[in-house]
Protein backbone atom coordinates (compact mmCIF):
# COMPACT_ATOMS: atom_id res chain seq x y z
CA UNK A 1 0.00 0.00 0.00
CA UNK A 2 1.98 3.47 -0.86
CA UNK A 3 1.89 5.94 1.77
CA UNK A 4 -0.23 8.37 0.21
CA UNK A 5 -3.00 7.49 -2.02
CA UNK A 6 -5.20 9.89 -3.87
CA UNK A 7 -8.45 9.66 -5.29
CA UNK A 8 -9.94 9.94 -7.97
CA UNK A 9 -7.03 9.04 -10.55
CA UNK A 10 -9.03 11.15 -13.76
CA UNK A 11 -11.84 13.46 -13.44
CA UNK A 12 -13.60 14.70 -16.80
CA UNK A 13 -15.88 17.74 -15.48
CA UNK A 14 -17.76 20.47 -17.43
CA UNK A 15 -16.36 24.12 -16.78
CA UNK A 16 -17.83 25.79 -13.75
CA UNK A 17 -18.41 22.58 -11.77
CA UNK A 18 -17.44 22.24 -7.92
CA UNK A 19 -13.97 19.45 -8.26
CA UNK A 20 -12.74 17.51 -5.24
CA UNK A 21 -9.50 15.79 -4.55
CA UNK A 22 -9.00 13.72 -1.87
CA UNK A 23 -5.78 12.27 -0.69
CA UNK A 24 -5.56 9.87 2.53
CA UNK A 25 -2.27 9.14 3.71
CA UNK A 26 -0.84 6.32 6.32
CA UNK A 27 2.30 8.17 8.00
CA UNK A 28 2.83 11.00 11.00
CA UNK A 29 3.09 13.92 8.82
CA UNK A 30 4.73 17.74 9.50
CA UNK A 31 3.18 18.80 6.37
CA UNK A 32 0.99 18.36 3.08
CA UNK A 33 1.40 19.86 0.30
CA UNK A 34 -0.85 20.15 -2.81
CA UNK A 35 0.79 20.28 -6.37
CA UNK A 36 0.00 21.07 -9.92
CA UNK A 37 1.81 19.90 -12.64
CA UNK A 38 0.80 20.98 -16.61
CA UNK A 39 1.96 18.91 -19.59
CA UNK A 40 5.67 19.32 -20.09
CA UNK A 41 6.57 18.32 -16.16
CA UNK A 42 6.56 22.01 -14.84
CA UNK A 43 5.24 21.84 -11.18
CA UNK A 44 3.78 24.51 -9.43
CA UNK A 45 3.46 24.41 -5.36
CA UNK A 46 -0.59 25.36 -4.70
CA UNK A 47 -0.48 24.74 -0.68
CA UNK A 48 1.44 23.76 2.32
CA UNK A 49 -0.51 22.95 5.24
CA UNK A 50 -0.33 21.39 8.90
CA UNK A 51 -3.92 21.96 10.27
CA UNK A 52 -7.12 23.36 8.93
CA UNK A 53 -7.90 25.33 5.98
CA UNK A 54 -6.48 27.80 3.34
CA UNK A 55 -7.96 29.38 0.32
CA UNK A 56 -6.25 30.88 -2.51
CA UNK A 57 -8.63 32.20 -5.40
CA UNK A 58 -10.80 29.54 -6.56
CA UNK A 59 -8.66 27.03 -4.83
CA UNK A 60 -9.28 25.51 -1.24
CA UNK A 61 -7.01 22.78 0.48
CA UNK A 62 -8.33 21.41 3.93
CA UNK A 63 -6.56 18.50 6.24
CA UNK A 64 -8.10 16.43 8.76
CA UNK A 65 -4.72 15.78 11.01
CA UNK A 66 -6.28 12.86 13.03
CA UNK A 67 -8.05 10.98 9.83
CA UNK A 68 -4.98 11.14 8.01
CA UNK A 69 -7.08 12.46 5.01
CA UNK A 70 -6.83 15.87 3.16
CA UNK A 71 -9.12 17.11 0.13
CA UNK A 72 -8.36 19.94 -2.75
CA UNK A 73 -11.27 22.20 -4.03
CA UNK A 74 -11.46 24.28 -7.38
CA UNK A 75 -14.84 26.20 -7.44
CA UNK A 76 -16.12 27.56 -10.70
CA UNK A 77 -13.50 24.81 -12.60
CA UNK A 78 -12.45 26.28 -15.93
CA UNK A 79 -10.22 24.69 -18.54
CA UNK A 80 -7.26 26.17 -17.54
CA UNK A 81 -7.66 24.25 -14.36
CA UNK A 82 -7.02 21.42 -16.56
CA UNK A 83 -3.51 19.66 -15.15
CA UNK A 84 -2.41 16.64 -12.63
CA UNK A 85 -2.49 17.49 -9.47
CA UNK A 86 -0.42 15.97 -6.68
CA UNK A 87 -0.66 15.68 -2.96
CA UNK A 88 2.53 15.26 -1.33
CA UNK A 89 3.45 14.41 2.69
CA UNK A 90 6.32 15.82 4.57
CA UNK A 91 7.09 12.62 7.40
CA UNK A 92 7.65 13.95 10.28
CA UNK A 93 10.45 16.89 9.66
CA UNK A 94 12.05 14.80 7.32
CA UNK A 95 11.22 17.09 4.42
CA UNK A 96 11.83 14.69 1.69
CA UNK A 97 8.30 14.75 0.13
CA UNK A 98 6.77 11.44 -0.58
CA UNK A 99 3.94 11.85 -3.59
CA UNK A 100 0.65 10.51 -4.33
CA UNK A 101 0.25 9.05 -8.36
CA UNK A 102 -1.75 12.49 -9.09
CA UNK A 103 -5.13 13.22 -9.93
CA UNK A 104 -5.74 13.86 -13.78
CA UNK A 105 -8.19 16.54 -14.22
CA UNK A 106 -9.86 17.49 -17.34
CA UNK A 107 -12.36 20.31 -17.80
CA UNK A 108 -14.34 20.61 -20.82
CA UNK A 109 -15.90 24.12 -21.66
CA UNK B 1 15.67 36.10 -9.14
CA UNK B 2 13.20 33.97 -11.56
CA UNK B 3 13.16 30.77 -9.74
CA UNK B 4 14.50 27.40 -9.93
CA UNK B 5 16.51 26.40 -13.31
CA UNK B 6 17.15 23.40 -14.37
CA UNK B 7 20.03 22.20 -17.34
CA UNK B 8 19.50 20.87 -20.19
CA UNK B 9 15.79 20.44 -20.34
CA UNK B 10 16.13 17.83 -22.68
CA UNK B 11 18.79 14.96 -22.76
CA UNK B 12 18.69 11.78 -25.38
CA UNK B 13 22.01 9.46 -25.13
CA UNK B 14 23.29 6.04 -25.82
CA UNK B 15 23.18 3.13 -23.13
CA UNK B 16 26.57 2.92 -21.71
CA UNK B 17 27.27 6.93 -21.82
CA UNK B 18 27.57 9.14 -18.68
CA UNK B 19 25.31 12.13 -18.56
CA UNK B 20 24.88 15.01 -15.95
CA UNK B 21 22.35 17.79 -14.87
CA UNK B 22 22.20 20.99 -13.27
CA UNK B 23 20.23 22.93 -11.18
CA UNK B 24 20.42 26.24 -9.95
CA UNK B 25 17.99 27.23 -6.61
CA UNK B 26 16.94 30.14 -5.80
CA UNK B 27 19.33 32.19 -4.37
CA UNK B 28 18.77 32.44 -0.90
CA UNK B 29 17.10 28.59 -0.88
CA UNK B 30 19.77 26.04 1.54
CA UNK B 31 17.70 23.14 0.84
CA UNK B 32 17.92 21.69 -2.54
CA UNK B 33 16.06 18.41 -3.54
CA UNK B 34 16.44 16.09 -6.32
CA UNK B 35 13.36 13.95 -7.36
CA UNK B 36 13.02 11.36 -10.34
CA UNK B 37 9.38 10.95 -12.18
CA UNK B 38 8.51 8.64 -14.34
CA UNK B 39 5.72 8.85 -16.94
CA UNK B 40 2.36 7.84 -14.97
CA UNK B 41 3.92 8.11 -11.34
CA UNK B 42 4.11 11.07 -9.05
CA UNK B 43 8.25 11.97 -8.30
CA UNK B 44 10.33 9.85 -6.46
CA UNK B 45 12.89 11.54 -3.59
CA UNK B 46 16.46 10.95 -4.50
CA UNK B 47 18.65 13.22 -2.82
CA UNK B 48 18.75 16.53 -1.08
CA UNK B 49 21.18 19.01 0.74
CA UNK B 50 21.33 21.51 3.15
CA UNK B 51 23.79 24.24 1.61
CA UNK B 52 26.81 21.91 0.81
CA UNK B 53 26.05 18.89 2.96
CA UNK B 54 24.17 16.09 1.23
CA UNK B 55 21.92 14.84 4.03
CA UNK B 56 20.08 11.48 2.86
CA UNK B 57 20.13 9.63 -0.17
CA UNK B 58 17.63 7.44 -1.34
CA UNK B 59 17.77 3.76 -1.93
CA UNK B 60 17.12 4.26 -5.41
CA UNK B 61 20.32 6.00 -5.77
CA UNK B 62 22.37 3.68 -7.06
CA UNK B 63 26.24 3.87 -7.10
CA UNK B 64 26.22 5.16 -10.85
CA UNK B 65 24.16 8.21 -9.52
CA UNK B 66 26.37 10.91 -7.50
CA UNK B 67 24.77 14.53 -6.66
CA UNK B 68 27.41 17.29 -5.59
CA UNK B 69 26.28 20.57 -4.16
CA UNK B 70 30.04 22.11 -4.18
CA UNK B 71 29.73 25.69 -2.49
CA UNK B 72 25.73 25.46 -1.86
CA UNK B 73 24.76 26.91 -4.17
CA UNK B 74 23.86 24.84 -7.77
CA UNK B 75 23.94 21.36 -7.91
CA UNK B 76 24.38 18.32 -10.43
CA UNK B 77 23.27 14.86 -10.50
CA UNK B 78 25.63 12.62 -12.69
CA UNK B 79 24.35 9.39 -14.02
CA UNK B 80 27.33 6.78 -14.89
CA UNK B 81 27.14 4.29 -17.50
CA UNK B 82 22.95 5.27 -17.94
CA UNK B 83 20.65 2.02 -18.68
CA UNK B 84 17.08 2.33 -20.12
CA UNK B 85 15.42 2.73 -17.22
CA UNK B 86 16.71 5.34 -16.21
CA UNK B 87 14.87 7.31 -18.26
CA UNK B 88 12.51 9.81 -16.36
CA UNK B 89 12.01 13.17 -15.72
CA UNK B 90 14.33 14.09 -13.00
CA UNK B 91 13.17 17.59 -11.30
CA UNK B 92 15.22 19.53 -8.57
CA UNK B 93 13.54 22.19 -6.01
CA UNK B 94 14.40 24.11 -3.47
CA UNK B 95 13.54 25.59 -0.16
CA UNK B 96 14.46 27.46 2.97
CA UNK B 97 14.52 25.10 5.88
CA UNK B 98 10.68 23.75 6.55
CA UNK B 99 9.02 25.87 3.91
CA UNK B 100 7.52 25.21 0.36
CA UNK B 101 9.31 23.67 -2.35
CA UNK B 102 10.04 25.38 -5.54
CA UNK B 103 10.50 23.53 -8.55
CA UNK B 104 12.50 23.17 -11.64
CA UNK B 105 10.95 22.65 -14.97
CA UNK B 106 12.48 19.62 -14.83
CA UNK B 107 14.97 17.90 -17.15
CA UNK B 108 13.41 14.34 -19.38
CA UNK B 109 16.51 12.06 -19.81
CA UNK B 110 15.84 9.59 -22.94
CA UNK B 111 18.26 6.48 -22.43
CA UNK B 112 18.25 4.77 -26.31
Amino acid sequence: KNEVEQSPQNLTAQEGEFITINCSYSVGISALHWLQQHPGGGIVSLFMLSSGKKKHGRLIATINIQEKHSSLHITASHPRDSAVYICAVDNFGNEKLTFGTGTRLTIIP
Amino acid sequence: DTGVSQDPRHKITKRGQNVTFRCDPISEHNRLYWYRQTLGQGPEFLTYFQNEAQLEKSRLLSDRFSAERPKGSFSTLEIQRTEQGDSAMYLCASSLVADTQYFGPGTRLTVL
